[in-house]
Formats: structure tokens, sequence, C-alpha cells
């Protein structure tokens, strides 16, 4: 059972450059959620997807865009990156819509743009 | 909007000892505080969780306590062990409609041989 996947694990950009990154749970979960990471910062919700076909802002969405392709799938493209983007991104899974819900978290894809 | 503090930002402890990690939190209408473990180059695993009805809850060496009126929670691991050493990190959840979590900063624990 491979939980939370996230492609790819590293990643190197150049200012200006856009790119995807990748979320996939085989949970059967309906929420899924991306978060940045930052040194002495903690976990910063970007957005999320409560369901299937609903997408809403986190506590930092600027500079950022998700997709909910599909129940397993939830996508987010940085348009234009930036080296303040630089962070490590992790997606995560929860089974229900519900509050108090727990998360389960994929390992993470490390971004540094240059 | 919800604001957790965490408390100590580092943790050195020998093998053996017990370890207290303290979180507090603003929002009186927080009602689910998960702990999570995040070990180098992984993710975050949720190792427990409380909710707002209950006081205490342990899972073999590992116990979380909430005390709602003063708005903390804390995390406490007894007889410490090498491979506890990560960073932890807590959480707190007001929103019953979703499962949106705001976290603290993580406090890293060191456990020494």
């Amino acid at each position: 059972n491979a939980g939370v996947t996230q492609t790819p694990k590293f990643q190197v950009l150049k200012t200006g450059q856009s790119m995807t990154l990748q979320c996939a749970q085989d949970m059967n979960h309906n929420s899924m959620y991306w978060y940045r990471q930052d040194p002495g910062m903690g976990l910063r919700l970007i957005y999320y997807s409560a369901s299937e076909g609903t997408t809403d802002k986190g506590e930092v969405p600027n500079g950022y865009n998700v997709s909910r392709l599909n129940k397993r799938e939830f996508s987010l493209r940085l348009e234009s990156a930036a080296p303040s983007q630089t962070s490590v991104y992790f997606c995560a899974s929860s089974p229900g819509t519900g509050g108090g819900q727990p998360q389960h978290f994929g390992d993470g894809t490390r971004l540094s743009i240059l | 909007g919800e604001n957790v503090e965490q408390h100590p930002s580092t943790l050195s402890v020998q093998e053996g000892d017990s370890a207290v990690i303290k979180c507090t939190y603003s929002d009186s209408a927080s009602n689910y505080f998960p702990w999570y473990k995040q070990e180098l180059g992984k993710g975050p695993q949720l190792i427990i969780d409380i909710r707002s009805n209950v006081g205490e809850k342990k899972d073999q060496r590992i116990a979380v306590t909430l005390n709602k009126t003063a708005k903390h929670f804390s995390l406490h691991i007894t007889e410490t062990q090498p491979e506890d050493s990560a960073v932890y990190f807590c959480a707190a959840s007001i929103n019953p409609g979703y499962s949106t979590l705001t976290f603290g900063k993580g406090t890293m624990l060191l456990v020494s041989p």
C-alpha cells in the first residue's frame, strides 16, 4: 500500500520556469492538501481540496495553482517560479470532509529555484 | 485565524529520560489536536491525536494531554530511545466542515544514548 505518492522527489528550476508537482493517493480519501515547509516555519497550507471537484486557498496561495484531477490526484503548479518558492512541498490526504480527520503525508518534493 | 505556538524548538535528553513538548492555541473553537513525527528526508507521520472531549490519551510510551481552559496541549514521551530522535509538530483544527490544520513550528528532539 503506497499511501501518498509525490513526484518528482527533487527538482531544480530557473527563475521564471513553470512546473507541476504531482500527488496521488490510493487510500480512497476525499480530501487532499498541499503544504510547503521552510526552516523554522513549520508546515503552511497552500491549497486544499475538500472533495473531488472543489479547491480552496490556504494560508499561502500566492504564486500557485492547483487541480483536483480526480479523486486520487491533486497537482500543484508554479506558473513562473521565483526564488522565494524554494521549499519542500508536501501533499497530504484525509479520509473525509468533516473536521478532525487525520492527515496522511507523502515524502515531499524538494524544489530549488535559482 | 488560529495560531499555534510550540515550545521548545529543540530538546536534548538522555536515553531513558522523559520528554515533554508543549503547544498553545488561540482559538477556543479548536477541537482536534494531532501530533506528527518527521524523520529526516521523510514526510510527517501521525503518532497520536486527541479531540476536545477527551483530556488525555495514551499509546504505549506516548501520551497527549489537553487543557481546554488554558488552551494548551502537550506531548509526553517516556523512556525515550535514540529512534525517537526526530522533529515533532503539533497542530490544531477548528473547522468542523473541513480538516484543515494549523501547525506549530516544530521541536527537534535529540535522544543521546
